[in-house]
């Protein structure tokens, strides 16, 4: 089966902080993705990776940059961190142009 | 535009009756359809999916439709249990671009 872990289920931070969003997956996936989650507005992709060390941005990018040094891992980090924040967070991963398969998501809130 | 929408935003269903979720999707040229369940509090977990070039897919309890002519895929759900509620969503994958509808969420009834 497939698995993809994210570091923390929930997680609060004050504005201005430094967040960082870990992703691990381990189906040796090329492409993984980054996702904010929010009621009434569905699925928003802010980066995504197709490669080690390549990352391309998404619809809703501002705010946030990424990192995948790994295959196996994309991290989201968010530079300084803004109560427009607050969100469901969701990483995936797929081989290309395959199902994505989700993470159990990270409850973020921005205080 | 591209859209993958859902036609109806709340789809309550008897217990142990079949339920029917639909998407109507806008891409003719889409390659691959996916359906999600997600529970509340948890990420999206993949239920099933279909490629342009088929028109059904089964799996356990659950039976996707594909119908091209009219841009219009279902999910289908035999024999609907309390553990099914949940909001569904449909994907489609068009040219490495994936698409994603805001879902219909599933009210099962005792």
């Amino acid at each position: 089966d497939v698995k993809v872990t994210q570091s923390s289920r929930y997680l609060v931070k004050r504005t201005g902080e430094k967040v960082f969003l870990e992703c691990v997956q381990d189906m040796d996936h090329e492409n993984m993705f980054w996702y904010r989650q929010d009621p009434g507005l569905g699925l928003r992709l802010i980066y995504f990776s197709y490669d080690v060390k390549m990352k391309e941005k998404g619809d809703i990018p501002e705010g946030y940059s990424v990192s995948r040094e790994k295959k196996e891992r994309f991290s989201l980090i968010l530079e300084s961190a803004s109560t427009n924040q607050t969100s469901m967070y969701l990483c995936a991963s797929s081989r290309t142009q395959e199902t994505q398969y989700f993470g159990p998501g990270t409850r973020l809130l921005v205080l | 535009g591209e859209s993958v929408g859902l036609h109806l935003p709340t789809l309550s269903v008897q217990e142990g009756d079949n339920s029917i979720i639909n998407c109507a999707y806008s891409n003719s040229a889409s390659d691959y359809f996916i359906w999600y369940k997600q529970e509340s509090g948890k990420g999206p977990q993949f239920i099933i999916d279909i490629r342009s070039n088929m028109d059904k897919r089964q799996g356990q309890r659950v039976t996707v439709l594909l119908n091209k002519t009219v841009k219009h895929l279902s999910l289908q759900i035999a024999a609907t249990q309390p553990g099914d509620s949940a909001v569904y969503f449909c994907a489609e994958i068009k040219t490495y671009k994936y698409i994603f509808g805001t879902g219909t969420r599933l009210k099962v009834l005792a």
